[in-house]
């Protein structure tokens, strides 16, 4: 089993607001964690949205819209990536990441369709 | 800026060796790791390892351990990457990423190098 599953992918429409998750494995719990979120759009290297452990331990990308936040569900031993107010740009895939065992561990990757 | 500026595209032959090499501007190149992330053909991101640019101390992804090398040129500000006994498997975009934040998970990254293996 993965350490981080994202699911493959994802629709909104304009306006909306999407939710994407980030599970992590059984047995490694997510209260723990930092969660680093990345955007990265066709052709383009990943660009780093915002860091997430708690609502008071997180921190915002520089020039990051506030529209994207992060947060958890530790019922599902998740993370969750919200970005309201969703916009064309949007579109693209995005990623998780923690430090576990040693080594950056990256989730495979949601993508995001707004239509 | 931050600028981190990567070598051009290669093509290898299989079990043949690839060195990628990331020029670094903008900021105190030894005061920040370097990692190394790549991303196959409509996939996802895999981390492959850092470097210490100030000691030259390497961690490095299990999988990749015993085929990857990272060093780096303290005197151009250059980090490297080196990835021997390649399979086609191994075709990805390769990318240098600078952690800002020092142990974080916090990158600013290269603009990516395409590898290509193949016979």
């Amino acid at each position: 089993q993965a350490v981080l599953t994202q699911p493959a992918s994802l629709s909104a429409s304009p306006g909306a607001s999407a939710s994407l998750t980030c599970t992590l494995r059984s047995g490694i719990n997510v209260g723990t964690y930092n969660i680093y979120w990345y955007q990265q759009k066709p052709g383009s290297p990943p660009q780093y949205l915002l860091r997430y452990k708690s609502d008071s331990d997180k921190q915002q990308g520089s020039g990051v819209p506030s529209r994207f936040s992060g947060s958890k569900d530790a019922s599902a031993n998740a993370g969750i990536l919200l970005i309201s107010g969703l916009q064309s740009e949007d579109e693209a895939d995005y990623y998780c990441l923690i430090w576990h065992s040693s080594a950056w561990v990256f989730g495979g990757g949601t993508k995001l369709t707004v239509l | 800026q931050v600028q981190l500026v990567q070598s051009g595209a290669e093509v290898k032959k299989p079990g043949t060796s690839v060195k990628v090499s990331c020029k670094a501007s903008g900021y105190t190149f030894t005061a920040y790791y370097m990692h190394w992330v790549r991303q196959a053909p409509g996939q996802g991101l895999e981390w492959m390892g850092w470097i210490n640019p100030d000691s030259g101390g390497t961690n490095y992804a299990q999988k990749f351990q015993g085929r990857v090398t990272m060093t780096r040129d303290t005197s151009i500000s250059t980090a490297y990457m080196e990835l021997s006994s390649l399979r086609s498997d191994d075709t990805a975009v390769y990318y240098c990423a600078r952690d800002k934040e020092g142990g974080s998970g916090c990158f600013d990254w290269g603009q990516g190098t395409l590898v290509t293996v193949s016979s």
